[in-house]
């Protein structure tokens, strides 16, 4: 069956480090992939998208990595702030309507 | 402010009720979405409407009736509601329905059956 896994417990760090989340899936070949922040209450808001034929995409402190190989990606988050503090969930496109998949979210703590 | 906006932001209404949620997006997008999320569950993809025609209704019970009237506006009209229906219902727009495209989501309307 088709799977999209990030992982459901909470991700504790202190300020300044590196925040590593991952996703991975199975039984998809999707052409894109895409990271979105959510904050509690609010709606998800739009981060990064990288495409198959992408091994790394960069904006500010954030990185993704995409490897189609492994079927997964890595959401970095470097010098992490309390106010990274959020639930980031992965998505992917199933297929060419336009239909985005999304991941269950990984919630990240940055502690002072 | 992302450009798509929900009403009301909070529901409370009782099984036998009948109510309406809106969006609106002021993107000037052509693909608009509704998505349920449940706590600890993904998002779970309702309906999709583009240049106002529905394409997509993910196996959704009868009880939630989307309205799309112009590419600016959606709703979600409820009635008879189930209490496991309370979740956070999302409403959402892209430029067109094709892949690659970022999804601009609204704030959300929280809906408590009771």
């Amino acid at each position: 069956s088709q799977k999209i896994e990030q992982n459901s417990e909470a991700l504790n760090i202190q300020e300044g480090k590196t925040a590593t989340l991952t996703c991975n899936y199975t039984n998809y070949s999707p052409a894109y992939l895409q990271w979105y922040r959510q904050d509690p209450g609010r709606g998800p808001v739009f981060l990064l998208l990288i495409r198959e034929n992408e091994k790394e995409k960069r904006k500010e402190r954030l990185k993704v990595t995409f490897d189609t190989t492994l079927k997964q990606s890595l959401f970095h988050i470097t010098a992490s702030q309390p106010a990274d503090s959020a639930t980031y969930l992965c998505a992917l496109d199933g297929g060419n309507t336009g239909k985005l998949i999304f991941g269950q979210g990984t919630t990240l703590q940055v502690k002072p | 402010e992302t450009g798509v906006t929900q009403t009301p932001r909070h529901l409370v209404m009782g099984m036998t009720n009948k109510k309406s949620l809106k969006c609106e997006q002021h993107l000037g997008h052509n693909a608009m979405y509704w998505y349920k999320q449940s706590a600890k569950k993904p998002l779970e993809l309702m309906f999709v409407y583009s240049l106002e025609e529905r394409v997509e209704n993910n196996s959704v019970p009868s009880r939630f009736s989307p309205e799309c009237p112009n590419s600016s506006h959606l709703f979600l009209h409820l009635h008879t509601l189930q209490p496991e229906d309370s979740a956070l219902y999302l409403c959402a727009s892209s430029q067109d329905r094709v892949s690659g495209n970022t999804i601009y989501f609204g704030e959300g309307s929280w809906l408590t059956v009771v």
